[in-house]
């Protein structure tokens, strides 16, 4: 079946370090990506959306970009700052047709002052 | 400017009792609609999505169902809750496919 697995549980850094967080997806359709990101205690908010294969999009400093090589997603940034602080998830509509979005269990990213 | 509404904010509820929680996207007419549960931690789980008034769509099966009876208006609900309930649920709507736009979200604890 659709899924989207996001393996980074956590994230610590430091401000203006990189940040690298990836995940892998699996559908059958031609699907399209996107990255949600939640602060605490509010709804998720759209972060960035990728549609097609091996294009970026980018978006506050973040970018995304979407491998369908190796059926995988990224978002970096390349200099983070303390309010970066947040979870953040993956998402994937599985297919044009499709109206369910399936999201990755997320990655809380904690930037140290 | 689209806004959008949940209720209540938090509810504590006993096993075994019903449940009622709402949603209102004011600004748009049309919306697609969407529920989601979030346990404490976890990541988004869809539950429902609803395209038009009165017809409403099961995405997953957790003993709770869902109505559309205004087109800005989407309501979940249960006769009988269960530990398993606990969580943040969160409405959503969209315009097409593509960007859904979530509202503050219900902190649901049974107990």
């Amino acid at each position: 079946g659709d899924s989207v697995i996001q393996m980074q549980g956590q994230v610590t850094l430091s401000e203006n370090d990189f940040l690298f967080i990836n995940c892998t997806y699996s559908t059958t359709g031609y699907p399209t990506l996107f990255w949600y990101v939640q602060y605490s205690g509010e709804g998720p908010q759209l972060l960035l959306q990728v549609t097609t294969a091996n294009n970026k999009g980018s978006s506050r400093g973040f970018e995304a970009t979407y491998d369908k090589g190796t059926t995988s997603f990224h978002l970096q940034k390349t200099s983070v700052q303390e309010i970066d602080s947040a979870v953040y998830y993956c998402a994937m509509r599985p297919s044009s047709g499709s109206w369910q979005l399936i999201f990755g269990s997320g990655t809380q990213l904690t930037v140290m002052p | 400017a689209q806004t959008i509404h949940q209720w209540p904010v938090a509810e504590i509820k006993a096993v075994g009792s019903p449940l009622s929680l709402g949603c209102t996207i004011k600004g748009k007419s049309s919306p697609n609609l969407y529920w989601y549960w979030q346990a404490t931690g976890g990541t988004l789980q869809q539950l429902f999505y609803s395209i038009t008034v009165g017809q409403v769509e099961s995405v997953v099966q957790l003993n709770l169902s869902a109505s559309r009876p205004k087109d800005d208006q989407f309501i979940l609900s249960t006769e009988k809750l269960l530990l398993s309930h606990s969580g943040f649920y969160l409405c959503a709507w969209s315009r097409d496919r593509d960007e859904q736009y979530f509202g503050p979200g219900t902190r649901l604890t049974v107990l």
